[in-house]
């Protein structure tokens, strides 16, 4: 089975700051049809996870545009360009590749 | 508007089973793969299992084949996750998820606890 693995797994940021959140596979996510379904979930405290970017790099109806994905193979980054108080929350990479899907272990954003 | 509504919060006692459902709106249910995900309470997501709701076809990971039972009533636009053998470390959220090339639809999620 694929195993995610994210880094770092709590992060304190200043507002209006960037932040990064890094995601390795331990396979590479790319399928049979040339796609590479890697996604990232936002779980604000209380709530369902939430799409923020799927297929690597495709920001999801909604999402603002300060949200970017990027990366391939096994190596993959989210960026939130300038950090709001909304953005507090878990965030988790997702892999859907292989006949199994499964999830990174979460990287907690709190605001300094 | 897509939604998912989830049945309500389960409380079973160890090795009964519990049978959660979750109600599809707003798109065509069988066009879509539908995932169960879990969460234990302080914890990160897991994924419990999948179903294709136009054949019925299903897929669970490894360490819940044999406990986990994953149908569809496409009469309804529901899809039912049955856990049987619960322990207490089956309490969690469970949520439901549609699945179009990422799970881009989650339901509200159903807090089951297990507890003698």
């Amino acid at each position: 089975d694929i195993v995610m693995t994210q880094t770092p797994l709590s992060s304190l940021v200043t507002l209006g700051q960037p932040a990064s959140i890094s995601c390795r596979s331990s396979q590479s996510l790319v399928h049979s049809d040339g796609n590479t379904y890697l996604s990232w979930l936002q779980q604000r405290p209380g709530q369902p996870p939430r799409l923020l970017i799927y297929m690597v790099s495709n920001r999801f109806s909604g999402v603002p545009d300060r949200f970017s994905g990027s990366g391939a193979g096994t190596d993959f980054t989210l960026r939130i360009s300038r950090v709001e108080a909304e953005d507090v929350g878990v965030y988790y990479c997702m892999q859907a590749t292989q006949p199994t899907w499964s999830f990174g272990p979460g990287t907690k954003v709190e605001i300094k | 508007q897509v939604q998912l509504v989830q049945s309500g919060a389960e409380v079973k006692k160890p090795g009964a089973s519990v049978k959660l459902s979750c109600k599809a709106s707003g798109y065509t249910f069988i066009n879509n793969y539908m995932h169960w995900v879990r969460q234990v309470p302080g914890q990160g997501l897991e994924w419990v299992g999948m179903i294709y709701p136009r054949d019925g076809s299903t897929s669970y990971p490894q360490k819940f084949r044999g406990r986990v039972t994953m149908t569809s009533d496409t009469s309804t636009s529901t899809i039912y996750m049955e856990l049987s053998r619960l322990t207490s470390e089956d309490t969690a959220m469970y949520y439901c998820a549609r699945d179009s090339y990422a799970f881009d639809v989650w339901g509200q999620g159903t807090m089951v606890t297990v507890s003698s």
